[in-house]
Parts: structure tokens; C-alpha cells; sequence
């Protein structure tokens, strides 16, 4: 069983540059979120995708956007990169089912600096 | 809104010593509460998952408690080691809802 892995690991883009971070999701999940963590702070939710369509987002704007794919791996794109969008952006995915036994599995993460 | 608070913020032990984080949250209709380690610059390693209707779970060295009425639950390491050095952050959900993070507690375990 492979777990959740995201490319590329590091990634340095220039202010007002556009950015695709991938994820493949663990086999199996078809349902994958994407986190942002702040150096110091928590990871916070951005969206989620379940079977291809997005479900559910957290407070980010527009030019934050993603895609999910039908064997369930996934994108982020960022827009017009601000200096604020430096972070460890996360990938996790979760089986089927809205139960309470959906644990969520994360990847290594995509360091993204913004110079 | 969920908000997930986890104190201390940052923990220095020796090595060998027994070891309590917190976490609390402001909303108790939760399904399940995730703990998890990361190192720094890594991702996330999912250690314990407590569903709403359990009040602990156990894997090796690790116990982790939960008392939902009450916004509560605590992860006791054991005989902590310098491997355990890392933050470990609590996270609340319900079923497959985004999950809401704590700040996490930086854990240094000196040799």
C-alpha cells in the first residue's frame, strides 16, 4: 500500500509568479484536502476534493484553486504568488465514507517560498 | 467555529521522563480527534485516532485520552526518548469535514 506523496518537495517562485503543486493520494482514498502551515502555526484548510469535485473550502481566495483527477490525484494551483503564500503546503487523503472512522493521511508536504 | 488550543506551546525533558500534552477544543459535536508528530520541514504522521464514542487509545508508548463534554484530550508519552523530540499537534473533525488544527507543542527530549 503506497502512501500520500507530493511533488515536488522544495519550490522557490518569484512575487506575482503562478505555481502547480501535486499530490497522489494513498490507495484506495478518494477524497483529498490541502492544508497550508505558516512557520509556527497549524496547517489550515484550503480544499477538499472528493471524486473529482470540489467539497468544501476553507477562507483563501479565488487564485487558490485545484483539481482532482479520476484516480484521484490531485493539484493545487496558486495565482499571483504574494510573499504571504510562502508555506508547507499539505496534501492528505481520507478513505470513502463520512463515518467517524476517517483518518486522514498526509504527505511529505511542498516547501514553497515566495522571493 | 472550532478553535483547537494546545498548551504548553513548547516542552523541554529529560530523557526518560513521563510526559502530558493538552488539547482542547471549543465545540464537542466532534466524530474523531487525530494526534500527530512532525519533525520539522516534514509532513504529518498520523499517531492515534479516537473516534467520538472512545475515550482512549493506546500504540506502544503513547496513550491518548478523550472526554468530548468536556473539549478535552491529552496524549501521556512514556519513558520519553530523544527520538520523541518533534511537534505534536492535535486535530478535531467530523467524519470527513476538513480537519481543525492546534498551534501544536514542540517537544524537545535531552539526552
Amino acid at each position: 500500500e503506497t502512501g500520500v506523496t507530493q511533488s515536488p518537495t522544495h519550490l522557490i517562485k518569484t512575487r506575482g509568479q503562478q505555481v502547480t503543486l501535486r499530490c497522489s493520494s494513498q490507495s484506495g482514498h478518494n477524497t483529498v484536502s490541502w492544508y497550508q502551515q505558516a512557520l509556527g502555526q497549524g496547517p489550515q484548510f484550503i480544499f477538499q476534493y472528493y471524486r473529482e469535485e470540489e467539497n468544501g473550502r476553507g477562507n483563501f481566495p479565488p487564485r487558490f484553486s485545484g483539481l482532482q483527477f479520476p484516480n484521484y490525484s490531485s493539484e493545487l494551483n496558486v495565482n499571483a504568488l504574494e510573499l504571504d503564500d510562502s508555506a508547507l503546503y499539505l496534501c492528505a487523503s481520507s478513505p470513502p465514507g463520512t463515518g467517524v472512522n476517517t483518518e486522514a493521511f498526509f504527505g511529505q508536504g511542498t516547501r514553497l517560498t515566495v522571493v | 467555529k472550532q478553535e483547537v488550543t494546545q498548551i504548553p506551546a513548547a516542552l523541554s525533558v529529560p530523557e526518560g521522563e513521563n510526559l502530558v500534552l493538552n488539547c482542547s477544543f471549543t465545540d464537542s459535536a466532534i466524530y474523531n480527534l487525530q494526534w500527530f508528530r512532525q519533525d520539522p520541514g516534514k509532513g504529518l504522521t498520523s499517531l492515534l485516532l479516537i473516534q467520538s464514542s472512545q475515550r482512549e487509545q493506546t500504540s506502544g508508548r503513547l496513550n491518548a485520552s478523550l472526554d468530548k463534554s468536556s473539549g478535552r484530550s491529552t496524549l501521556y508519552i512514556a519513558a520519553s526518548q530523544p527520538g520523541d523530540s518533534a511537534t505534536y499537534l492535535c486535530a478535531v473533525s467530523r467524519g470527513n469535514t476538513p480537519l481543525v488544527f492546534g498551534k501544536g507543542t514542540r517537544l524537545s527530549v535531552i539526552a
